[in-house]
């Protein structure tokens, strides 16, 4: 059975720091993209970062970049996401997803809930 | 990024009838190399993760009840629950993944009349 399984958020103050992580199982990890995606409060879905199965290959939406940084240790089946400089807009629901299909997202994680507020 | 926009925002529609939700891209999600539209369809119950219904536009996820179809090409896209149920009550949201990253439309909430 595919399990992710995220953990790391919490509150944090405006141009805090904030380290997600995704345990997965069930499944050969290393074969697979991830991606993190998140829902801020009462709205919609947003693809903040993915990654290749290898770690080589790693994308940002622009409201993310480079202040987050996607990485993933295949030893410990991990997917990562180091949060810097945090913005109260970046308060959401951060789930974990299993990429298939060049992009689709077939397995979810129950998400994480960052919220950043002073 | 390829914007996402679906309509309408929301629909009720009474038990066993059909809904009919629309997705538009703001270009072409259609590869003609491989002959496929890069769109898919999810369902998010409430309290809930989004589960994955369709792929390539059409393809239903394995598990998926038949009575949710997609349909649509190019620039436009349909999903359509053919007998609505009670467990359907849900946001379903479109997704493009022809580019990165992925964009997902604003959602349709699907509620009971």
């Amino acid at each position: 059975e595919v399990q992710l399984v995220e953990s790391g958020g919490g509150l944090v103050q405006p141009g805090g720091s904030l380290r997600l992580s995704c345990a997965t199982s069930g499944f050969t990890f290393s074969n697979y993209a991830m991606s993190w995606v998140r829902q801020a409060p009462g709205k919609g879905l947003e693809c903040v970062s993915g990654i290749s199965g290898s770690g080589g290959s790693t994308y940002y939406a622009d409201s993310v970049k480079g202040r987050f940084t996607i990485s993933r240790d295949n030893s410990k089946n991990t997917l990562n996401l180091q949060m810097n400089s945090l913005r109260a807009e970046d308060t959401a629901i951060y789930y974990c997803a299993k990429v298939v299909y060049e992009y689709c997202f077939d397995y979810w994680g129950q998400g994480t809930l960052v919220t950043v507020s002073s | 990024d390829i914007v996402m926009t679906q309509s309408p925002d929301s629909l009720a529609v009474s038990l066993g009838e059909r809904a009919t939700i629309n997705c538009k891209s703001s270009q072409s999600v259609f590869y003609s190399s491989n002959n496929k539209n890069y769109l898919a369809w999810y369902q998010q119950r409430p309290g809930q993760p989004p589960k994955l219904l369709i792929y390539w536009a059409s393809t239903r996820e394995s598990g998926v009840p038949d009575r949710f179809s997609g349909s649509g090409s190019g620039t436009d896209f349909t999903l359509t629950i053919s007998s609505l149920q009670a467990e359907d009550v849900a946001v379903y949201y479109c997704q493009q993944y022809y580019t990165t990253p992925p964009t997902f439309g604003q959602g349709t909430k699907v509620e009971i009349k």
